[in-house]
């Protein structure tokens, strides 16, 4: 089944505790992206990156970390979290960074920073 | 910048009537639109986007969107409201030279039996 998976699904931490938030798409997607979702904020993106070893700064990146060493993985990396970090985060990709192509999102990680 | 207004935070609306969800959008060049709907615990869904032609979209589960250039909107609508509609709904912009999408803040769309 063609699918973003994220782990772990539901997360609880303290401040200042380094954590990973892995994606990983099967569908040989060039295009991958982070958002956090905030009540009435919307989504708001994190990161994104256009394929392999290529990614910039989406509208929120303070705080986050990205890498993309393979093309189905993309893990969201919180160096010291703090507790305005506490969100939903949902990841996304897409067949190419062409803006025409729509995103498939993951089931989404509901992170808490105490 | 690029910037998608969702004005109302909430619709309201009874079974079997027509929906309609509003969506406004400021981007440079060509607009490449989209909806997407999110079911409670759930990620986010596609249901349509515009791309160029027509300015009336079909998408998924009986929706539509009207586009319409000189107003920067791209309305959602459905003929016929179902409860199983009841979902929260995003609009989504991006620009011809942008690789960021950019959300509204979303509309929660409750259908009343």
């Amino acid at each position: 089944e063609a699918q973003v998976t994220q782990n772990p699904r539901y997360l609880i931490t303290v401040t200042g505790k380094k954590l990973t938030v892995t994606c990983s798409q099967n569908m040989n997607h060039e295009y991958m992206s982070w958002y956090r979702q905030d009540p009435g904020l919307g989504l708001r993106q994190i990161y994104y990156s256009m394929n392999v070893e290529v990614t910039d700064k989406g509208d929120v990146p303070e705080g986050y970390k990205v890498s993309r060493k393979e093309k189905r993985n993309f893990p969201l990396i919180l160096e010291s979290p703090s507790p305005n970090q506490t969100s939903l985060y949902f990841c996304a990709s897409s067949l190419v960074a062409g803006p025409g192509d729509e995103q498939f999102f993951g089931p989404g990680t509901r992170l808490t920073v105490l | 910048a690029q910037s998608v207004a969702q004005p109302e935070d909430q619709v309201n609306v009874a079974e079997g009537n027509p929906l309609t969800v509003k969506c406004t959008y400021s981007v440079s060049g060509n607009p490449y639109l989209f909806w997407y709907v999110q079911y409670p615990n759930r990620g986010l869904q596609f249901l349509l986007k515009y791309i160029t032609g027509d300015n009336l979209v079909k998408g998924s589960y009986g929706f539509e969107a009207e586009f319409n250039k000189s107003q920067t909107s791209f309305h959602l609508k459905k003929p016929s409201a179902l409860v199983s509609d009841s979902a929260l709904y995003f609009c989504a912009a991006r620009g011809a030279g942008s690789y960021q999408l950019t959300f509204g803040k979303g509309t929660k769309l409750s259908v009343i039996p």
